[in-house]
């Protein structure tokens, strides 16, 4: 599975925009780029995915670049609540043999200030 | 009902003991997986499931033996574990088919402790 790497930490505080990127610059043509979330002692929740267009859902923002080597994932107004590990996640395409696959790297560690 | 339960929420067991994890959907979804985390670190696969049969094994010792019984229940039968299989179990389910749009729904896991 191609790689991603995402900063280890970072900070925010409470009702501001954060813009959590991803680089994954080994992407291939039918990758694509999930992410998943991991609040305080809870099961991994998913947040958005994507292709090549930018994409928009209740949770967060999603925008990729045009040469798709990096993503950024955008919570529009984060909350305490948004406090958790974020991962950047690529799922190859169907019938490959990374078959329902969920590698998931690092993650970011994102803490949200009142 | 978009929920994946997880049964028990904590275990503790010694090395010698034989223990089950279960984990429950009623989302219809017929891919069940098992992930393992340990502290601080990301979960990592272990098994997958896909219309009750086991289509991924990603090198789990034997003292691991998962079973699906029928599409919406999955169970981790534990036996002779060591210390340091102490950890987070995941389970979790989606669509089958290994398409990568599925979205996996994940259960809140069980926290085992071996000693």
């Amino acid at each position: 599975d191609a790689k991603t790497t995402q900063p280890n930490s970072m900070e925010s505080n409470e009702e501001e925009p954060v813009h959590l990127p991803c680089n994954h610059s080994t992407i291939s043509g039918t990758d694509y780029i999930h992410w998943y979330r991991q609040l305080p002692s809870q099961g991994p929740e998913y947040v958005i995915h994507g292709l090549t267009s930018n994409v928009n859902n209740r949770m967060a923002s999603l925008a990729i670049a045009e040469d798709r080597k990096s993503s950024t994932l955008i919570l529009h107004r984060a909350t305490l609540r948004d406090a958790a590990v974020y991962y950047c996640i690529l799922r190859g395409g169907a019938g490959g043999t990374s078959y329902g696959k969920l590698t998931f790297g690092q993650g970011t560690i994102l803490t949200v200030h009142p | 009902d978009t929920e994946v339960t997880q049964t028990p929420k904590h275990l503790v067991m010694g090395m010698t003991n034989k223990k089950s994890l279960k984990c429950e959907q009623h989302m219809g979804h017929r891919a069940m997986y098992w992930y393992k985390q340990k502290a601080k670190k990301p979960p990592e696969l272990m098994f997958v499931y896909s219309y009750e049969k086991l289509s991924i094994n990603e090198s789990v010792p034997s003292r691991f033996s998962p079973e699906c019984p029928n599409s919406s229940l999955l169970n981790l039968h534990l036996h002779a574990l060591q210390p340091e299989d102490s950890a987070l179990y995941l389970c979790a389910s989606s669509q089958a088919g290994g398409h990568p749009i599925n979205e996996q729904f994940f259960g809140p896991g069980t926290r085992l402790t071996v000693l």
